[in-house]
């Protein structure tokens, strides 16, 4: 069975530092894994996905994503908030045999303060 | 290009009572999907369609949800008779096929809303 476990439910930093959000997975198979965005009251949107090509992904925003096998991590991570980045993120986790559905992990509210 | 559309955006119901959702996915995309949000958590696949047949309905709780793709175009999901624990975002998406990896983006579309009282 396939999980993800985000750590810390909320985080908090000042604008212009540096943004970490952390994600792990489990998987008994080669893992495709994605980074989803959701603002207040809207739908997901994608930032970025691990696909096997590069283990350093970039995505949208200035958002960008390392996949760690021996870690079995796939942090998310930007160099410098800005205000606009406060949102929840989502990490999710895909892999063969399950029909390309999605799992995710319960979320990370990013907050940032001026 | 046009994004997944869903209706209504909110809806208050008391318990017991019927509510549908429907869903209306980018256009040419082969598999719709059906996500509960539940506050605090992440979402959940209800059904997953490919065309207009069900993939997956493993977590459906089937005795009042129900779910239905007709022309393998627009869906419409169904709950009756509503729970309290039914209240959260119902998220729609598409994306094109997704028989093998690496699997096209999935889209979402905004959400419904729905507050069982």
């Amino acid at each position: 069975a396939q999980s993800v476990t985000q750590l810390g439910s909320h985080v908090s930093v000042s604008e212009g530092a540096l943004v970490l959000l952390r994600c792990n997975y489990s998987s008994s198979v080669p893992p495709y894994l994605f980074w989803y965005v959701q603002y207040p009251n809207q739908g997901l949107q994608l930032l970025l996905k691990y696909t096997s090509a590069a283990t350093l992904v970039k995505g949208i925003n200035g958002f960008e994503a390392e996949f760690k096998k021996s870690e079995t991590s796939f942090h998310l991570t930007k160099p410098s908030a800005h205000m606009s980045d406060a949102a929840e993120y989502f990490c999710a986790v895909s892999g063969k045999g399950s029909q390309g559905n999605l799992i995710f992990g319960k979320g990370t509210k990013l907050s940032v303060k001026p | 290009e046009a994004g997944v559309a869903q209706s209504p955006r909110y809806k208050i119901i008391e318990k017991r009572q019927s509510v549908a959702f429907w869903c209306n996915p980018i256009s040419g995309h082969a598999t719709l999907y059906w996500y509960q949000q539940i506050l605090g958590q992440g979402p959940k696949l209800l059904i997953q369609f490919q065309n207009n047949g069900v993939v997956d309905d493993s977590q459906l709780p089937k005795d009042r949800f129900s779910a239905e793709r007709l022309k393998g175009v627009d869906s419409t999901l169904k709950i009756q008779p509503a729970k309290l624990e039914d209240s959260a975002v119902y998220l729609c998406a598409s994306s094109k096929e997704r028989d093998t990896p690496p699997w096209d983006t999935i889209y979402f579309g905004e959400g419904s809303w729905l507050t069982v009282v």
